[in-house]
């Protein structure tokens, strides 16, 4: 069965500091792999997504994304947090040889940048 | 472009009563989703159509729940009757044709339901 884990519930960074998203995956064909970012009462937002090709994805607000086949990893990644990244991310697994097409949502962590 | 309009935006009912809830995807989009999103959880796939086709309801609890998408266009998700544990915020999303799956949903805002 498809699955999506995001280890951490609530991630901490300074202003300024690199910041680190964690996502893990499991699906039994090719996964398209997104990441969407939630800010309080509004709905998701896409960020980036990997559909093939090169395993570094780059998205919007200065966000990227590695996509690590063998660790079966997808971490959202910047490089300088701001204060406004301070919301809850969630991503999400499409398992594309299903045909159902269908996204599973992590659990979601919320990243609290501190000024 | 307009985005994924959803109304009302909060209801609150008492359990055993009857609620539904309104979608207007983006102009265009053919595929039109319905989550439900409880507190502390990811969104979880109520419904999903293609055009006025279902695609997937495999989690819908259709003794209860129920959704059309009539002229694939907008659409309507009702729950009758509600229970304590639909309280939930309930999201639609919508995205272009189903090409192999891969473009990215866009989503309203979604509708805080409060079952008491």
């Amino acid at each position: 069965a498809q699955s999506v884990a995001q280890p951490e519930d609530q991630v901490n960074v300074a202003e300024g500091n690199p910041l680190t998203v964690k996502c893990t995956y499991s699906v039994s064909g090719n996964p398209y792999l997104f990441w969407y970012v939630q800010y309080p009462n509004r709905g998701l937002q896409f960020l980036l997504k990997y559909i093939t090709g090169d395993n570094l994805v780059k998205g919007s607000y200065g966000f990227e994304a590695e996509f690590n086949k063998s660790q079966t990893s997808f971490h959202l990644k910047k490089p300088s947090a701001l204060v406004s990244d301070s919301a809850l991310y969630f991503c999400a697994v499409r398992d594309q040889d299903s045909g159902t097409y269908k996204y599973i949502f992590g659990t979601g962590t919320r990243l609290k940048v501190l000024a | 472009e307009a985005g994924v309009a959803q109304s009302p935006r909060y209801k609150i009912i008492e359990k055993r009563q009857s609620v539904a809830f309104w979608c207007n995807p983006i102009s265009g989009h053919a595929t039109l989703y319905w989550y439900q999103q409880i507190l502390g959880q990811g969104p979880k796939l109520l419904i999903q159509f293609q055009n006025n086709g279902v695609v997937d309801d495999s989690q819908l609890p259709k003794d209860r729940f129920s959704a059309e998408r009539l002229k694939g266009v907008d659409s309507t998700l009702k729950i009758q009757p509600a229970k304590l544990e639909d309280s939930a915020v309930y999201l639609c999303a919508s995205s272009r044709p189903m090409d192999g799956g891969y473009n990215e949903q866009f989503f309203g805002p979604g509708t805080r339901l409060t079952v008491l």
